[in-house]
């Protein structure tokens, strides 16, 4: 059964710093992709950043970026020069590929960024 | 464009109430998804629907039910409200079942059980 994995319940950071976000999988599909999405203290949740398995490049957005590394079954979420906006919980999803599990994102337990001025 | 849209935003019940958390989504999305999420628990998915008519159960779908009748719309009942379906409810549409689709959610329902 696929799984997601997020070792840091929570991040302090410096503005202006970078930050990684931790995220290891465990599927037995060779086809998947993978999500990051941030939510605020709104509670709404906002999609970053996507990655597919057979990508070759990371995947990058604006500040964002994704260290995916398959043969480790990880993809680190990359956020450079932080901001105090980016202060939220992110979490990790995974999509598989195939008929069943396209249906459904399987989501981590997420990692709490607070960024300190 | 609305989006996806929960009602209500909030509620509070009593152990062994009944009631429907709504959600509507206006983009013509075919799948469509309830999440609850819990404290170091992340999202968890409940039940989801691949179109009108076509429902399945997720990972936690006990005490729960749902039905599809159109395409906007993806109702989540709860027959008999336990303490233990304390949650924050969300619903998500995508437009395809695609690896790249990401999912759009709504603003979630916050549901407290007495």
């Amino acid at each position: 059964a696929q799984k997601i994995t997020q070792t840091q319940p929570g991040m302090f950071v410096q503005e202006k710093e970078a930050v990684t976000l931790d995220c290891t999988y465990d599927t037995s599909d060779q086809s998947y992709g993978l999500f990051w999405y941030k939510q605020p203290s709104s509670g709404e949740m906002i999609f970053l950043i996507y990655q597919g398995s057979y990508d070759e490049q990371n995947a990058t957005e604006g500040r964002y970026s994704l260290n995916f590394q398959k043969a480790r079954k990880s993809a680190n979420l990359v956020i450079s020069a932080s901001q105090l906006g980016d202060s939220a919980m992110y979490f990790c999803a995974m999509r598989e590929g195939t008929v069943q599990g396209a249906q459904k994102l399987v989501f981590g337990q997420g990692t709490r960024l607070t960024i300190n001025p | 464009n609305a989006g996806v849209t929960q009602t209500p935003k909030f509620q509070v019940l009593k152990t062994g109430q009944s009631m429907t958390l709504q959600c509507a989504q206006d983009m013509n999305h075919e799948y469509m998804s309830w999440y609850r999420q819990d404290p170091g628990m992340g999202l968890r998915l409940i039940h989801y629907s691949v179109g009108a008519g076509i429902t399945d159960q997720g990972e936690v779908p006990n005490g729960y039910n749902v039905s599809r009748s159109t395409t906007e719309d993806f109702p989540l009942r709860l027959l008999s409200a336990a303490p233990s379906q304390t949650s924050v409810y969300f619903c998500a549409s995508s437009y395809s079942s695609s690896l790249n689709t990401e999912a759009f959610f709504g603003q979630g329902t916050r549901l407290t059980v007495v």
